[in-house]
């Protein structure tokens, strides 16, 4: 397809547990970005790729967040020892070239249930 | 810290009139800024852009104004169709968006 495109739509888990979430950028699109989007608020971000390289991670709420895009395309956010609070929609969205100036196209998200 | 907010939290408009959402922005220093749209279960969805050095941009039925003196962007959509319920939300571009709580635009028919 020609847009961003998140697996699965929708995950429960039980707290403890652990989870992986999947990201298909815009063919071609250098940048990547992850944002957590709580019930009847605005997305926040998470962290941020250009290529493979991840070179901004402030937006993780704890060490039990990590991020990963090896091969510059398909990116996975996991989230370990799941609980309560990691309840969300988890958005990725990717850009063309760069972080600033340019327009951030996003999927239709993962919800997260943790149960 | 940075914020980027909404004046209105909801807007009710009846179909064919013309809808005005608001944003206040607190970084003056931001240069690039994004309307998106997001209907229920969906990503948000890109509408139009502006950077700071214009004052107006305009794309279909959709207009975006900049007031950088007072910090403030509008978007105003032209002869609303019921297709344009949904939140809208401003997000400020520094390398990471920073979004606002958004606008919930409902229109009757």
């Amino acid at each position: 397809g020609a847009g961003v495109s998140q697996s699965p739509r929708y995950k429960v888990a039980k707290r403890g547990q652990d989870v992986a979430l999947r990201c298909d950028p815009i063919s071609g699109h250098v940048s990547l970005f992850w944002y957590q989007q709580a019930l009847g608020q605005g997305p926040e971000f998470l962290t941020y790729f250009q290529n493979e390289a991840q070179l901004d991670k402030s937006g993780l709420p704890s060490d039990r967040f990590f991020a990963e895009r090896p091969e510059g395309s398909v990116s996975t956010l996991k989230i370990q020892r799941t609980q309560q609070e990691d309840s969300a929609v988890y958005l990725c969205a990717s850009s063309l070239v760069g972080r600033t100036m340019r327009p951030q196209h996003f999927g239709d998200g993962t919800r997260l249930s943790i149960l | 810290g940075e914020s980027v907010g909404l004046h209105l939290p909801t807007l009710s408009v009846q179909e064919g009139d013309n809808s005005i959402i608001n944003c206040a922005y607190s970084n003056s220093a931001s240069d690039y800024f994004i309307w998106y749209k997001q209907e229920s279960g969906k990503g948000p969805q890109f509408i139009i852009d502006i950077r700071s050095n214009m004052d107006k941009r305009q794309g279909q039925r959709v207009t975006v104004l900049l007031n950088k003196t007072v910090k403030h962007l509008s978007l105003q959509i032209a002869a609303t169709q019921p297709g344009d319920s949904a939140v809208y939300f401003c997000a400020e571009n520094e390398g990471k968006l920073i979004f606002g709580q958004g606008t919930e635009l409902s229109v009757k028919p």
